[in-house]
């Protein structure tokens, strides 16, 4: 009865390069939802994303980010050529469904990003 | 951009209960009340969420005053484990979760 995985746990990119986290929601859950901590910050909404659908990407910035959350397999968040500003903790979190209960989510362990 | 507005920080000692303020005064009549709970480095911890009746459950007590402009989450036996920042947020059951600053909690010995 796993929670929800996150991995990698830490993750150290030098600028330039891309970083990869992925998140395995909990069974039974088909809504994926990504937070970003900056340090000594609270934590900002990115995506919301079902099976193969984004739902709601009104926190991602507009370039060098992008999420997925295909049929088969992990929620996967994208950084393309990353920058200093990107070192944060990345949080996923998964729901079971959409109307009451929707909104106890499930966080994961965090993945660490840290940019050189 | 925060929805609810919380004190920065408060202590109380280990064994009495914390009482936590939340005003959510611009809340919306469909909009249910949120706490959520971050110990150190970890992710986030759903604790409770209500609409307008109070609410209990094994970790804790929410009261929302009668207007549902405030709320006030009830830990009764504070324990060292539960020092954290605590974050109450409100919003529809079809809209995403915004977290604000929160409140840091710290339980002394």
């Amino acid at each position: 009865n796993a929670g929800v995985m996150q991995n990698p746990r830490h993750l150290v990119r030098r600028r330039g390069q891309e970083a990869r986290l992925r998140c395995s929601p909990m069974k039974g859950h088909s809504h994926v939802y990504w937070y970003r901590q900056l340090p000594e910050e609270g934590l900002k909404f990115m995506v919301y994303l079902q099976k193969e659908n984004i739902i709601d990407e009104s926190g991602m910035p507009k370039e060098r980010f992008s999420a997925e959350f295909p049929k088969e397999g992990p929620s996967i968040l994208r950084i393309q050529q990353v920058v200093r500003g990107d070192s944060a903790a990345y949080f996923c979190a998964s729901s079971p469904q959409r109307g009451l209960g929707a909104n106890v989510l499930t966080f994961g362990a965090g993945s660490r990003l840290t940019v050189l | 951009d925060a929805k609810t507005t919380q004190p920065p920080s408060m202590d109380c000692a280990e064994g009495r209960a914390a009482n936590l303020p939340c005003n959510h005064s611009t809340i919306s009549g469909n909009e249910y009340v949120y706490w959520y709970r971050q110990i150190h480095s970890q992710g986030p911890q759903y604790i409770i969420h209500g609409l307008k009746n109070n609410e209990t459950n094994e970790m804790a007590s929410l009261i929302i005053t009668e207007d549902r402009k405030s709320s006030t989450l009830i830990l009764p036996h504070a324990t060292l484990r539960d020092t954290a920042v605590y974050y109450c947020t409100n919003t529809g059951a079809n809209s995403k979760l915004t977290f604000g600053k929160g409140i840091t909690l710290s339980v002394r010995p």
